[in-house]
């Protein structure tokens, strides 16, 4: 069972919008940094956002991400088959002195 | 360009050691916290351990404290873990990774696999 919540599967249409939540509790998403990955099949995970909402270099402005007291979220525009992958949240939990993550949504474009 | 690249994984009998290296390169390593973050056939991501960039800070996820440790080597540029009584759900792909502002990691090695198994 992972600290943080975030739905098994999502799925949406070529072109649309998707959005991916992460529920976690005051002793860490609600204090801390929230980053964002995504997993090819077979690749190492990848960082779309780091520190709530901002991007590295590279990614596109379709990835974005928002926080809200004890949720974040990862919103995805313009979805491309590409896009297909595990996504995940990460972040630091101040009561168990350890990094998280979420247990990974899985995306899926119809 | 940013490299890190796993070594040390194979197979390995339950209570039995391994000791994991992952070299750094295209980077100041001293300047960033590292990680060993796994992941279970078929499952997801699990956060294994932290180490900041002068090896003063050391944190541990309770399913592995007492029983792997972390090290640098700033001046190899070079990541470890040792990990010692290992258990079959200790089976993973380990990754290493580079730290990025508050524990986020942007770059990620291949990975390497570890299977505790009799």
């Amino acid at each position: 069972q992972s600290v943080l919540t975030q739905p098994p599967s999502v799925s949406a249409a070529p072109g649309q919008k998707v959005t991916i939540s992460c529920s976690g509790s005051s002793s860490n998403i609600g204090n801390n940094y929230v980053s964002w990955y995504q997993q090819l099949p077979e690749t190492a995970p990848k960082l779309l956002i780091f520190e709530n909402n901002k991007r590295p270099s590279g990614i596109p402005d379709r990835f974005s991400g928002s926080k809200s007291g004890t949720s974040a979220t990862l919103g995805i525009t313009g979805l491309q088959t590409g896009d297909e992958a595990d996504y995940y949240c990460g972040t630091w939990d101040s009561s168990l002195s350890a990094g998280v993550f979420g247990g990974g949504t899985k995306l899926t474009v119809l | 360009q940013v490299q890190l690249v796993e070594s040390g994984g194979g197979l390995v009998k339950p209570g039995g050691s391994l000791r994991l290296s992952c070299a750094a390169s295209g980077f100041t390593f001293s300047d960033h916290y590292m990680s060993w973050i796994r992941q279970a056939p078929g499952k997801g991501l699990e956060w294994v351990s932290y180490i900041s960039g002068d090896g003063s800070a050391i944190y541990y996820a309770d399913s592995v404290k007492g029983r792997f440790t972390i090290s640098r080597d700033n001046a190899k540029n070079s990541l470890c873990l040792q990990m010692n009584s290992l258990r079959v759900e200790d089976t993973a792909v380990y990754y290493c990774a580079r730290g990025k502002g508050q524990l986020a990691y942007d770059y990620w090695g291949q990975g390497t696999l570890v299977t505790a198994s009799s």
